[in-house]
């Protein structure tokens, strides 16, 4: 079956900007986290959904970021009013139940913030 | 600080060779991952470990509860295993090590 995709694949913005990254989970999975990958560090956790709902956005790193998730499925994940320092690849994974299940992750959204 | 620790930061070994990678942490968890990454490609799953030892393949992840202490070793290590190896320890959210990045030279 598929797996899970992003949207896009490649991001090139100007700083000030707003950004929307899209990620298409596993049908079926009930978990979705999104997660941060700057150059030459290491990954850092960002939000997590189990269905809908989101019960810890504290790594979201500032209030210009936000994510939601509609119908279990498909989520979005904005960064308002961009800086060069939101330059990253976005990755997302998504799961059948919760952190203690594997998860499967998406090829990530390369952003570029000029 | 970090919730978790990763050595060695940098492994270099020759085809054949048995490799171990080792990971501390210091949360309380409910599950730890190992992850690989290739070189400009994405990331997989190898094992997610509650307790005891998962094997697959060559690949062999442990972990001791009690000492806060995970290891992944590989048998008889083959150039296609160069990747990032990374550990990360599920509780109420996500913490990553910083990653192994190994090489086995052929």
């Amino acid at each position: 079956g598929a797996g899970v995709s992003q949207s896009p694949s490649n991001k090139v913005t100007e700083k000030g900007k707003d950004v929307e990254l899209r990620c298409d989970p596993i049908s079926g999975h009930t978990a979705l986290y999104w997660y941060r990958q700057s150059l030459g560090q290491g990954l850092e956790f960002l939000i997590y959904f189990q269905g809908n709902s989101a019960p810890d956005k504290s790594g979201l790193p500032s209030d210009r970021f936000s994510a939601e998730r509609t119908g279990g499925s498909v989520s979005t994940l904005t960064i308002q009013r961009t800086q060069q320092e939101d330059s990253a690849v976005y990755l997302c994974a998504s799961s059948w139940g919760d952190f203690t299940d594997t998860q499967y992750f998406g090829p990530g959204t390369r952003l570029t913030v000029l | 600080k970090n919730e978790v620790e990763q050595s060695p930061q940098n492994l270099t070994a020759q085809e054949g060779e048995f490799i171990t990678i080792n990971c501390s942490y210091s949360v309380g968890i409910s599950a730890l991952h190992w992850l690989q990454q290739h070189p400009g490609g994405g990331i997989v799953s190898l094992f997610m470990l509650s307790s005891g030892k998962k094997k697959h393949g060559r690949l062999i992840a442990t972990i001791n509860i009690q000492e806060k202490h995970s290891s992944l070793h590989i048998t008889a290590s083959h150039p296609r295993d160069s990747a990032v190896y990374i550990c990360a320890v599920s509780g109420n959210q996500f913490y990553f090590g910083t990653g192994t990045s190994l090489t086995v030279i052929p």
